[in-house]
């Protein structure tokens, strides 16, 4: 059973556009919401993370929406740019557990 | 900071042989390590959790005699893939955590760049 829900599979975008990208859970226990981005050949590096105290946190072009009451946050890339093409993971853990539940990873292309 | 390594980043071996690969963390000390792994277009499938010290828990489907995992100290952890056949071939990626914080929330996870297995 999947525990994180994560879409779109890939995304194509324009440079200077707006990547957005979507992931759901259903356990409420979740409260750490972390997004990695992975290079072919690489492993998953961390961006950026949001805990459930907060709606929003930003950090330089990425942002990180919550809604603890849908149970849903996003990824938003502003201003894209040929560089960000990765393949980009949301994640989610809850406090006393270790493990890391991976979403399915949605494939960025930004076109210059 | 928080640098975790793999060593090898890359490697063939023929069927039937067993494979090492390690995971260090370079600039922290890490209580817990994580092996995942990862088919291409996919998501990571954690195998096994260490920690320093004790035995791996393994994920459900994952055959701990066939993934030996060694925790021996704080910064290096080793995957022996034993008898090693073409569908093991795969990414592993280790991730290494400093484990809990007082108060029971974790610290982050870093991962390591992966290892390529190809089996022939």
């Amino acid at each position: 059973q999947q525990q994180v829900k994560q879409s779109p599979q890939s995304l194509i975008v324009q440079k200077g556009g707006i990547s957005i990208i979507n992931c759901a859970y259903e356990n409420t226990a979740f409260d750490y919401f972390p997004w990695y981005q992975q290079f072919p050949g690489k492993g998953p590096a961390l961006l950026i993370a949001i805990r459930p105290d907060v709606s929003e946190k930003k950090e330089g072009r990425f942002t990180i929406s919550f809604n603890k009451s849908a149970k849903q946050f996003s990824l938003h890339i502003m201003d894209s740019q040929p560089g960000d093409s990765a393949t980009y993971f949301c994640a989610a853990s809850k406090t006393g557990a270790n493990n890391l539940f991976f979403g399915t990873g949605t494939r960025l292309t930004v076109i210059p | 900071g928080a640098v975790v390594s793999q060593h090898p980043s890359r490697v063939i071996c023929k069927s039937g042989t067993s494979v090492k690969i390690e995971c260090r963390s370079l600039d922290f000390q890490a209580t817990t390590m994580f092996w995942y792994r990862q088919f291409p277009k996919q998501s990571l499938m954690l195998m096994a959790t260490s920690n320093e010290g004790s035995k791996a828990t393994y994920e459900q489907g994952v055959e701990k005699d066939k993934f030996l995992i060694n925790h021996a100290s704080l910064t290096l952890s080793t995957l022996t893939v034993t008898s090693a056949h073409p569908e093991d071939s795969s990414f592993y990626i280790c991730s290494a955590s400093q484990g809990m914080r007082a108060g029971g929330s974790s610290y982050e996870q870093y991962f390591g760049p992966g290892t390529r297995l190809t089996v022939t």
